[in-house]
């Protein structure tokens, strides 16, 4: 059975740290891995990975994709408040719309 | 620019009852896709409708649950005959086309309760 696992499940930082978030895979078929924000319910776009060893990059946040060992990791550097929520990562299967998620990561940012 | 719609955010029903969920999806975008999230779980993939048309149901449980994609209008989900367990939030997507590596759109979901 196709299955992606988060890890940490909960993690508490202070502002100004560095976080790394973890999300590994089995997959039958895979065509793609996204990671999502989810605060207050909506979650939000982060990063589409398709590619082995090739950082994607938006601020403060960066992701990349191990294709041979079937993982990915978020980083997210000085982290903020604003950047308490869930994190998402899904695996495209289908290369459509049948995403497989974890269970998410729940970042907790300290003033 | 608004995103993915839906109403209502949250929805309160007895055992019993029907749930109806509506969605509207971007502007411009005419796949629709439902997910439900169960407490401590991850999202799970329900059901794809193109406008007037069911493409793939496979995530949906076979009784009670169907969604419609009119013409006109927002997406439905409707559960008949709602039961404790169905309490859960549910979320639908949208996109522009489906294809390879089409991202998804997520609205704010609507958190249903069954009492």
């Amino acid at each position: 059975e196709d299955k992606v696992v988060q890890s940490p499940l909960s993690l508490v930082v202070h502002e100004g740290d560095t976080v790394t978030l973890n999300c590994s895979y089995e997959v039958t078929n895979f065509r793609s891995l996204l990671w999502y924000k989810q605060e207050k319910k909506a979650p939000t776009f982060l990063f589409m990975l398709t590619s082995s060893g090739i950082e994607k990059k938006s601020g403060r946040l960066s992701s990349i994709l191990d294709k041979k060992e079937l993982f990915s990791i978020l980083n997210i550097t000085a982290t903020q408040t604003g950047d308490s929520a869930v994190y998402l990562c899904a695996v495209d299967t289908s290369g459509t719309y049948k995403y497989i998620f974890g269970t998410g990561t729940r970042l907790k940012v300290l003033a | 620019n608004a995103g993915v719609m839906q109403n209502p955010r949250h929805l309160v029903r007895r055992r019993g009852q029907e749930a109806r969920l509506r969605c509207s999806p971007m502007k411009g975008h005419s796949h629709v896709y439902w997910y439900r999230q169960l407490p401590e779980e991850g999202l799970k993939f329900m059901v794809y409708l193109q406008k007037e048309n069911i493409i793939d149901e496979s995530g949906m449980p076979k009784e009670r649950f169907s969604a419609e994609f009119p013409k006109e209008g927002p997406s439905i989900l409707r559960i008949q005959q709602v039961v404790r367990g169905d309490s859960a939030a549910y979320f639908c997507a949208s996109s522009e086309k489906t294809g390879l590596n089409e991202k998804l759109f997520f609205g704010s979901g609507t958190q249903l309760s069954v009492l």
